[in-house]
């Protein structure tokens, strides 16, 4: 079965600018996270949803939002780019009430670049 | 708060030697703990997931003990390949926490020479 798809792979936009990335969760999966990888931070849980409502959010400022619809799909944006934004952005998703149990699988990410 | 270490940071062997691999996690009221593999610049690949009434998991060359007492998971790769050659990591999710947020320990780079 298809897994997590995420696009685009590769990104680069200027400060100042928006952005949006999309992943796809695997068929039949209802939550889909975020993180944001870095060499100095590692991975950092950036939000998840499940069944379209937003069930937890880390610690990140209010120029990163996301959304998810109804086939589970997920958005995330950023608005006004800053070069620390500059990260591998990674989505994650699960089957959802049995993630504990049942793990995540993860997509290949979205390279974002600030210039 | 739930810490999540790894040790080594980096490690470097042979072709054919048997990889040790160590996490530690600081609340032991975990539901499970998942290994990830990583390639540079490329996103994460599931290893194995070790539920919490499990004492370990296995798959091909690839086994995961898990002792929540002492807080400790250990990942062992047998008769280690190139191919092999990539970041490690470990996460629990958070227990007080909805399902979806995941504790990264830091990472385990191995490196494996021909």
């Amino acid at each position: 079965k298809a897994g997590v798809t995420q696009t685009p792979r590769y990104l680069i936009k200027t400060r100042g600018q928006q952005v949006t990335l999309s992943c796809s969760p695997i068929s039949g999966h209802r939550s889909v996270s975020w993180y944001q990888q870095t060499p100095g931070q590692g991975l950092q849980f950036l939000f998840e949803y499940f069944s379209e409502t937003q069930r937890n959010k880390g610690n990140f400022p209010g120029r990163f939002s996301g959304r998810q619809f109804s086939n589970s799909r997920s958005e995330m944006n950023v608005s006004t780019l800053e070069l620390g934004d500059s990260a591998l952005y990674l989505c994650a998703s699960s089957i959802g009430e049995r993630a504990r149990t049942q793990g995540y699988t993860f997509g290949s990410g979205t390279r974002l670049t600030v210039v | 708060k739930q810490e999540v270490t790894q040790i080594p940071a980096a490690l470097s062997v042979p072709e054919g030697e048997n990889l040790v691999l160590n996490c530690s996690f600081t609340d032991s009221a975990i539901y499970n703990l998942q290994w990830f593999r990583q390639d540079p610049g490329k996103g994460l690949t599931s290893l194995l997931l070790i539920q919490s009434s499990q004492r370990e998991q296995t798959s091909g060359r690839l086994n995961a003990s898990l002792d929540k007492s002492s807080g400790r998971s250990t990942l062992y790769i047998a008769a280690s390949q190139p191919g092999d050659s990539a970041t490690y990591l470990c996460a629990v999710p958070f227990l007080t926490d909805s399902w979806g947020k995941l504790q990264f320990g830091a990472g385990t780079q191995v490196v494996v020479t021909p």
